[in-house]
């Protein structure tokens, strides 16, 4: 079974302060994903991770950050929230292709922000 | 560059009745092709994907999709749904020629079973 973690589940803030979304994998995967989803709408590429010290931002832009330290560990930063923010954030991983072999990705619960 | 469809943006269906839910894809290469499911207030799950072979891919919960690349379609099928089915349902294609799986998702189908 995946094990992938986010935190905060649910995180009600007000405009202009700084946040930090957590995400955390105990399976040793390489690639990590974060993707933004407003309600009913499709998911939204937003940073992707090949592996440690490597970041990159998606399709759609966002004024977050994120950094990749260590292999588990994949957090995204907003150093000043706003409305504009308010959305559910994904965290997926995924292990390294084998075989030319599309591998699966795997995410987390998500986090509800939600900014005043 | 790819893209999803998800026709159906709402599917009402009655409890014990067949369901499809409908996806199709634009690319003009070879892909590979996902369908996960997110309940109320958790996070996605695979329900099925399909990579090679056989174009019938039946996965988790009794669904099953069925690849058309004529028709450039992966529905998605049950013949009997549970009240439990009721989540949203998400379409999703990755280039198959790279090992970079980055996934275009579609914008979901949401599926209500009725008692």
């Amino acid at each position: 079974e995946a094990d992938i973690y986010q935190t905060p589940r649910y995180l009600v803030i007000g405009t202009g302060k700084k946040i930090t979304l957590e995400c955390s994998q105990t399976m040793g995967h390489d690639k990590m994903y974060w993707y933004q989803q407003d309600p009913g709408m499709e998911l939204h590429l937003i940073h992707y991770s090949y592996g440690v010290n490597s970041t990159e931002k998606g399709d759609l832009s966002s004024e977050s950050t994120v950094s990749r330290i260590r292999t588990e560990h994949f957090p995204l930063t907003l150093e000043s929230a706003r409305p504009s923010h308010t959305s559910q954030y994904l965290c997926a991983s995924s292990d390294t292709a084998r075989w030319g072999l599309q591998e699966t990705q795997y995410f987390g619960p998500g986090t509800r922000l939600l900014v005043l | 560059a790819q893209s999803v469809t998800q026709l159906d943006s709402q599917v009402p269906v009655f409890e014990e009745a067949p369901v499809e839910l409908r996806c199709n894809y634009s690319s003009s290469v070879s892909v590979y092709l996902f369908w996960y499911v997110q309940y109320p207030n958790q996070g996605l799950q695979l329900l099925l994907k399909y990579l090679s072979g056989s174009t019938l891919v039946k996965g988790i919960n009794g669904f099953e999709a069925e690849f058309n690349k004529s028709q450039t379609s992966f529905h998605l099928r049950k013949p009997s749904v549970h009240i439990s089915d009721t989540a949203e349902y998400f379409c999703a294609v990755s280039d198959a020629r790279t090992s970079y799986d980055k996934v275009i998702f579609g914008p979901g189908t949401s599926l209500s079973v009725i008692p």
